[in-house]
């Protein structure tokens, strides 16, 4: 079956602009995580979803960072006024439930670039 | 809070050779232990996973590794290296109360023909 698919797979974009990046988790998965992964590091968790409502925000770094889940599928991580320390690969992953043993499978990343 | 180390940001073995990457957790209360491959630009693949069954888990591509709790380790291993083993590895831990993955920061394994 399909795997996590993010889009776009690269982004670049000047500071201070607005950006959006879209996950599409596995089919019937109910929860669904971002992370940030800079260079040479591990990924960072940002948030993480339970069905439509954020479960645990804490990773969002400020308020320029904001994420929706409106059905309970698809998610959109939103930046506000980037700045050039934003630039990272965002992942996205899916499990099944939000069991913390769960397996979380990760989708391809959306690498952003602000200049 | 928990936290992971990875000791050695990159490891060399010839091929054929024995693979140890090393993963040392910090968890107050028991840990889910994972370790993921990410290969140059695609996602992170699971290899293996500890959910508080056998302390020994065996993985794909013949990868295994063993949770030992008294050194809070979770070293992971491989008797022979071949050259698509060469990635990205990455260790991580969660817990009952923290669904997120804490990761470390990666161990880079080359292997030598």
């Amino acid at each position: 079956g399909a795997g996590v698919s993010q889009t776009p797979s690269n982004k670049v974009t000047e500071k201070g602009k607005y950006v959006e990046l879209r996950c599409d988790p596995i089919s019937g998965h109910t929860a669904l995580y971002w992370y940030r992964q800079s260079l040479g590091q591990g990924p960072e968790f940002l948030i993480y979803f339970q069905g439509t409502g954020a479960a645990d925000d804490s990773g969002l770094p400020n308020d320029r960072f904001f994420a929706v889940r409106p059905e309970g599928s698809v998610s959109t991580l939103k930046i506000q006024r980037t700045e050039r320390g934003d630039s990272a690969v965002y992942l996205c992953a899916s499990s099944p439930d939000p069991k913390s043993s769960d397996t979380q499978y990760f989708g391809p990343g959306t690498r952003l670039t602000v200049l | 809070a928990q936290s992971v180390t990875q000791l050695g940001s990159h490891v060399s073995v010839s091929e054929g050779a024995l693979v140890l990457l090393r993963c040392n957790y910090s968890s107050s209360v028991p840990p889910y232990l994972f370790w993921y491959v990410q290969y140059p630009n695609q996602g992170l693949q699971l290899l293996l996973k500890y959910t508080s069954a056998a302390t020994l888990v065996k993985g794909i591509n013949g990868f295994e590794a063993e949770f030992k709790k008294s050194e809070t380790s979770f070293h992971l291993t491989k008797p022979s290296a071949h050259m698509s083993d060469a990635a990205e590895y990455f260790c991580a831990v969660s817990d009952w109360s923290a669904r997120q993955l804490t990761f470390g920061s990666g161990t880079q394994l080359t292997v030598l023909p």
